[in-house]
């Protein structure tokens, strides 16, 4: 159990454009999702933590108008990245809290070009 | 704040045989969480193994055991029988009690396994 996926895994756009990417938790509710960014060889940068129903909290330095959190629902967080730019290519993960444990979705290669 | 040290960047293990990883933390909390999570190539982060702080007894999911020392805020995480596939970037974890709260990461150990 604690399965969590995330769509789409692979993602090429044009600088200016938004990217929207899809985290859903397919086996347990998640009250609280989680979204990070990482860095080739580095450990996870929590970006902001999204809960159900209400905004995200965002970590120092991440722009929320940038990275737009929506946690419509107990098993979906979106995570939409605006008006991208070359230096927001990345790898971005998501996770769902349960029972203090996160459990990570497969993660999403985003490279703007 | 919480801090979570790995201190070994690269580790190296022989097919079959035994290693440790290490980690130690730094918190003033009693009540939390500790994790090992594994991050193979294709970069998705798989649960290894959980503690919860308030068990003296040490965690194993099969091949994976910890050695918590509570005292010493020391949580290393020993693979036996190493096989191919262990080979990825191990990553400690600790989480405060509570719900919701952050996951604190130490930077990585990157695990070698050779033949």
């Amino acid at each position: 159990g604690a399965v969590v996926s995330q769509h789409p895994s692979w993602v090429i756009c044009k600088s200016g454009t938004s990217v929207k990417i899809e985290c859903r938790s397919l086996d347990f509710q998640a009250t609280t999702m989680f979204w990070y960014r990482q860095f080739p060889k580095q450990s996870l940068m929590l970006m902001a933590t999204s809960n159900e129903g209400s905004k995200a909290t965002y970590e120092q330095g991440v722009e929320k108008d940038k990275f737009l959190i929506n946690h419509a629902s107990l098993t979906l967080s979106t995570l939409t990245v605006t008006s991208a730019h070359p230096e927001d290519s990345s790898f971005y993960i998501c996770s769902g809290s349960r029972q203090e444990t996160q459990y990570f979705g497969p993660g999403t290669r985003l490279l703007v070009l | 704040a919480q801090t979570v040290t790995q201190s070994q960047p690269e580790m190296s293990v022989q097919e079959a045989e035994t290693v440790t990883l290490s980690c130690t933390y730094d918190t003033s909390e009693s009540d939390y969480y500790l994790f090992w999570y594994k991050q193979p190539p294709s970069r998705q982060m798989i649960l290894v193994i959980r503690q919860e702080a308030y068990k003296q007894q040490n965690a194993t999911e099969n091949r994976f055991s910890v050695n918590f020392q509570k005292a010493a805020k020391s949580f290393s995480l020993k693979i036996s029988d190493s096989q191919l596939g262990d080979a990825a970037m191990y990553f400690c974890a600790y989480i405060l009690t509570g719900g919701g709260n952050k996951l604190t990461f130490g930077t990585g150990t990157q695990l070698k396994v050779e033949l």
